[in-house]
């Protein structure tokens, strides 16, 4: 079954205390990518990336970080988490078509 | 640059009536277009996409009309259900040389009474 795992999917924690985001995908897709959802704003891009060792900043890059040292994981890093940084999180995969994880709820406090 | 304006909600329907939701966008080059459904607690899923004018796009009984010369989407469904009920999100992309971006609606929210 095609599936976009991600964890955790709730997180409250402090300013400041880093924290990672785990994103995985079975299907073998080359491009994957970043998402935050916050209401009345819809779903803007973080980062994506186009394959192993190749990632760029989408539209919101800023207090957040990438890696994608193999195809199946992207995960996303905030060094240091501020609370304008809580919302909704979503890892997606593919291209054509984007499958999306279930999401990930950080709340920084 | 590039967006996708959507119909304000929440919306609330009773089953089996008509619904629309209205989507509109902005971009520059030649999008595809999609809706994606959001059910609670979940990850957004493609409901249906076209690629290119007058396709139309349709799955579980909604479909969409690619509309250049309105710039827009919207969605339909003859009769909605109660398991209709979820956020709906219009998206564009806009291939750029290698960004696969969606560019997203606010979503709207749709609940169907019995």
């Amino acid at each position: 079954e095609a599936q976009v795992t991600q964890n955790p999917r709730y997180l409250i924690t402090v300013t400041g205390k880093k924290l990672t985001v785990t994103c995985s995908q079975n299907m073998n897709h080359e491009y994957m990518s970043w998402y935050r959802q916050d209401p009345g704003l819809g779903l803007r891009q973080i980062y994506y990336s186009m394959n192993v060792e190749v990632t760029d900043k989408g539209d919101v890059p800023e207090g957040y970080k990438v890696s994608r040292k193999e195809k199946r994981n992207f995960p996303l890093i905030l060094e240091s988490p501020s609370p304008n940084q809580t919302s909704l999180y979503f890892c997606a995969s593919g291209s054509g078509r984007a499958f999306f994880g279930q999401g990930t709820r950080l709340t920084v406090v | 640059g590039n967006s996708v304006t959507q119909m304000e909600g929440p919306v609330t329907l009773s089953e089996e009536a008509f619904l629309t939701i209205n989507c509109t966008y902005t971009a520059t080059g030649y999008p595809s277009l999609f809706w994606y459904v959001q059910y609670p607690g979940e990850g957004l899923q493609l409901l249906l996409k076209a690629t290119k004018a007058d396709d139309k796009g349709s799955n579980k009984g909604f479909e969409a009309t690619y509309r250049k010369e309105t710039t827009s989407f919207h969605l339909e469904k003859g009769s909605v259900q109660v398991s209709d009920s979820a956020v709906y999100f219009c998206a564009l992309r806009i291939p750029n040389f290698g960004n696969e971006k969606l560019t997203f609606g606010t979503g709207t929210r749709l609940t169907i009474i019995p």
